[in-house]
């Protein structure tokens, strides 16, 4: 089944510019999601499309897509945005959602 | 405004069934897929499959095949994730979330916690 692989953890200062990767075989063929989970709480959707936002997403997440690597990018950050994210694809040769393993933002 | 309800947390011990249930409610209900997402304590969301409303169509994770079932009560906008004989190690937070276009999720119920223990 399809694999995707994120960093477990990332690291960025407050106002600073946090990049999250996604690796999977020929990603940039297939769209791709972002979550965001705080701790207690359930995920909420950030990018969809690869690039897209729902409404009441600040402008500071985008998403890009290309090759073997998908990226959410996170500027000027915040304290807030201390969580796990997580990408997701839809593999067409299972028939089934993967997620990727996840990766904790840290603000320091 | 879109919700989903999810059942409250359960208690169960090994070889009990268990069926844990999703109501949606502000859209549709027969329209979208519902899906199931298991988080395991300390670990990352895994895609256990998803149903659709209107007519029953179920697509499930090869990981989770057999070992649970899912169902919907279109009738009263409800989704379901039950086990027939729970295992310790389905002790986790369940989510359902709503599928649209692409297959995102675009909707999550706010989970519900499954502890299985003797």
């Amino acid at each position: 089944s399809y694999v995707l692989t994120q960093p477990p953890s990332v690291s960025v200062a407050p106002g600073k510019t946090a990049r999250i990767t996604c690796g999977g075989n020929n990603i940039g063929s297939k769209s791709v999601h972002w979550y965001q989970q705080k701790p207690g709480q359930a995920p909420v959707l950030v990018i969809y499309y690869d690039s897209d936002r729902p409404s009441g997403i600040p402008e500071r997440f985008s998403g890009s897509n290309s090759g073997n690597t998908a990226t959410l990018t996170i500027s000027r950050v915040e304290a807030g945005d201390e969580a796990d994210y997580y990408c997701q694809v839809w593999d067409s040769s299972s028939d089934q959602g993967v997620f990727g393993g996840g990766t904790k933002l840290t603000v320091l | 405004e879109v919700q989903l309800v999810q059942s409250g947390a359960e208690v169960k011990k090994p070889g009990e069934s268990l069926k844990i249930s999703c109501k949606g409610s502000g859209y549709s209900f027969t329209s979208y897929w519902i899906g199931w997402v298991r988080q395991m304590p300390g670990k990352g969301l895994e895609w256990m499959g998803i149903i659709y409303p209107g007519d029953s169509d179920t697509r499930y994770s090869p990981s989770f095949q057999g070992q649970v079932t899912i169902s919907a009560d279109k009738s009263i906008s409800t989704a379901y994730l039950q086990w027939s004989s729970l295992k310790a190690s389905d002790t986790a937070m369940y989510y359902c979330a709503r599928q649209v276009t692409a297959r995102v999720f675009d909707y999550w119920g706010q989970g519900t916690l499954v502890t299985v223990s003797s």
